[in-house]
């Protein structure tokens, strides 16, 4: 069966150091993967999305970046933290069709910038 | 762009109450619509997903229905229970895309 996992779970990190979250799939290969963040009481927002190695789709401009150097692996990072990067970070997987291609989360990291 | 609603925010009612919850998208061309329950500081849990030629899908109390000419879902709980209170959030794929567009969700309450 197919797993996702990402860690940390929580992270609490100064404003201005780097960031380096990461998500892997297992049991399932070339997924399509996405990277959501929550913010407190608001609804998710799409960052980045990957549909194969080495490309990705960016959708919020700001000072994050993602990368997925192997095929179930997907990595979000920053050089240097704002305060407006706290927020609840979901990664995400679908396969197949997108007919019939449900979106899986993983658990999700709490980032908390200070 | 597609942009995705959901009313009510929030729902507060009595265990054993059937409920509906509301979700709206302003572009009816998609793939699929997929509802999700999400617990606090929890990720989204899959309930269900209506591909685009259904009308609606099934699972135990749950019972989604898609009109995608008019831009809606619904998602029916029968019986309520403690237990079904969360956020429970939507989300289309839009066609010719890849991106899951999510709605802010509904936060039900279900009172003992």
């Amino acid at each position: 069966s197919q797993t996702i996992h990402q860690w940390p779970a929580t992270l609490v990190q100064p404003v201005g150091s780097p960031l380096s979250l990461e998500c892997t799939v297992e049991g399932t290969s070339n997924p399509n993967l996405y990277w959501y963040r929550q913010a407190a009481g608001r609804g998710l927002q799409l960052l980045f999305y990957s549909v194969g190695i080495g490309q990705i789709s960016s959708e919020v401009p700001q000072n994050l970046s993602a990368s997925r150097p192997q095929d179930r692996q997907f990595i979000l990072s920053s050089k240097k933290l704002l305060l407006s990067d706290s927020g609840f970070y979901l990664c995400a997987w679908s396969t197949g069709s997108r007919n019939n291609s449900p979106l899986h989360f993983g658990n999700g990291t709490r980032l908390t910038v200070t | 762009k597609q942009e995705v609603t959901q009313i009510p925010a929030a729902l507060s009612v009595p265990e054993g109450e059937n409920l509906v919850l509301n979700c709206s998208f302003t572009d009816s061309a998609i793939y699929n619509l997929q509802w999700f329950r999400q617990d606090p500081g929890k990720g989204l849990t899959s309930l269900l997903l209506i591909q685009s030629s259904q009308r609606e899908q099934t699972s135990g109390r749950l019972n989604a229905s898609l009109d995608k000419s008019s831009g809606r879902s619904t998602l029916y709980i029968a019986a309520s229970q403690p237990g079904d209170s969360a956020t429970y959030l939507c989300a289309v794929l839009t066609s010719g895309t890849y991106k899951y567009i999510f709605g802010t969700g509904t936060r039900l309450k279900v009172l003992a």
